[in-house]
Parts: C-alpha cells; structure tokens; sequence
C-alpha cells in the first residue's frame, strides 16, 4: 500500500537553529499538508499545499515557517530559528482528492535544546 | 467543549468486548473521521463518513454520525489487544483541513 515517508524520523536541534523536515506523499496525490502534535496535546493544523502554492494556514505557521515542494517528489517545512516551544511530532499527509481521507507520513520528532 | 471532542478520554476493556467511544463537535462538516495512532508513531485513517451518512462500517468498525446532534460513535467490536491505541475524531468543513480531537486512549487487555 503506497506511503508517506518522512525523514528523519527524529531530529534533535539547538534553539535557534533553522531545520528542514522533509515528506515525500503518495505519487498521484495532489493535496500536501502538514500537521503537529505537541506531546500529549491535540494534533493541530499548519499549513495545507496545492498546485504549489499555500492553500491555507493556521496562526501558528507564522514567518517563520516555509513549505516547499522543490521537485516532482519532495514536500517540505522548513523552521527559519527554531524555539523550544517548536519541540513537537510534525506529520506530512497528502490526498488524492478532496474530502476522501488523508494518508499521514510516521512523523518526524522535532526536540528543540 | 472544542470542535472534536472525545469522550471518554480514556477506556480500558477485555480482548474480545466492544470498546465504543464518542466525539463531539460544534460547527457544521462536510465529513468527519476516525484516525489511529499508536503510540509514538503515525495517524492511521479508518473511516470516513460524510454529512450526509448516518452509518458505516469497515471491518470490525462501525461508524455512526449525528448531525442535529453534532456527534459521532466510534465502536470496535471483537477488541484484539492489536487495537491498544489512541483513537482520534477530526472534523472537515470548509477548507480543507482537519480539526482533531483530543482523543481516546484505548487499552485492550488480553
């Protein structure tokens, strides 16, 4: 069954520092999205991706957040200064079409020091 | 209560019962979904059902929606100790995003 992958699956940076997280959805999906969840808090929305560009995006993806999709198979957030507060699983999805379920990458654990 | 509310936030039950659990919500969807995450690791989605469904099954899974009440059921039934796992609601209305729930964390013991 085809995946999202996410690399790395754990990331350990220092405060400050700009980090990349990178997804790679399914081949035919045409939706990218990018979700978080803080430890033992709710799975919040960031930013949602379509015909390269942002579709929508929360308050939390402030400036100092980016997505990209540089090629025909990567999607990916970058943090420009991470905060400790940034130390979170960031999960990629992606979907076919609207409104038919979301396939989630296995997360990447971001811990800020 | 938030958009996507679990109850109960946790249950805990015996290999082979049922395991139901609810979720609540406040603005109108175009669909809502069920999610599993085991722990530390990804979301697995199980179900989707529309706005305009009132039932749906998948396995041992039944899905019920609620719409005048703004509510939705989750139950599993045969529970296997493979199903130990959170269980998450998220709502999608306009947009397309989802808003999730808190949770439920279920614990079969075998």
């Amino acid at each position: 069954e085809p995946e999202v992958t996410q690399t790395p699956s754990h990331q350990v940076t220092q405060m400050g520092q700009e980090v990349i997280l990178r997804c790679v959805p399914i081949s035919n999906h045409l939706y990218f999205y990018w979700y978080r969840q803080i430890l033992g808090q709710k799975v919040e929305f960031l930013v949602s991706f379509y015909n390269n560009e942002i579709s929508e995006k929360s308050e939390i993806f402030d400036d100092q957040f980016s997505v990209e999709r540089p090629d025909g198979s990567n999607f990916t957030l970058k943090i420009r200064s991470t905060k400790l507060e940034d130390s979170a699983m960031y999960f990629c999805a992606s979907s076919e079409i609207l409104g038919t379920g979301y396939t989630f990458g296995s997360g990447t654990r971001l811990t800020v020091v | 209560s938030q958009q996507g509310e679990e109850d109960p936030q946790a249950l805990s039950i015996q290999e082979g019962e049922n395991a139901t659990m609810n979720c609540s919500y406040k603005t109108s969807i175009n669909n809502l979904q069920w999610y599993r995450q085991n722990s530390g690791r990804g979301l697995v989605h199980l179900i989707l059902i529309r706005s305009n469904e009132r039932e749906k099954h998948s396995g041992r899974l039944r899905v019920t929606l609620d719409t005048s009440k703004k509510s939705s059921s989750l139950l599993i039934t045969a529970s296997r100790a493979a199903d130990t796992a959170s269980y998450f609601c998220a709502t999608e209305a306009a947009g397309n995003k989802l808003t999730f729930g808190g949770g439920t964390r279920v614990l079969v013991k075998p």
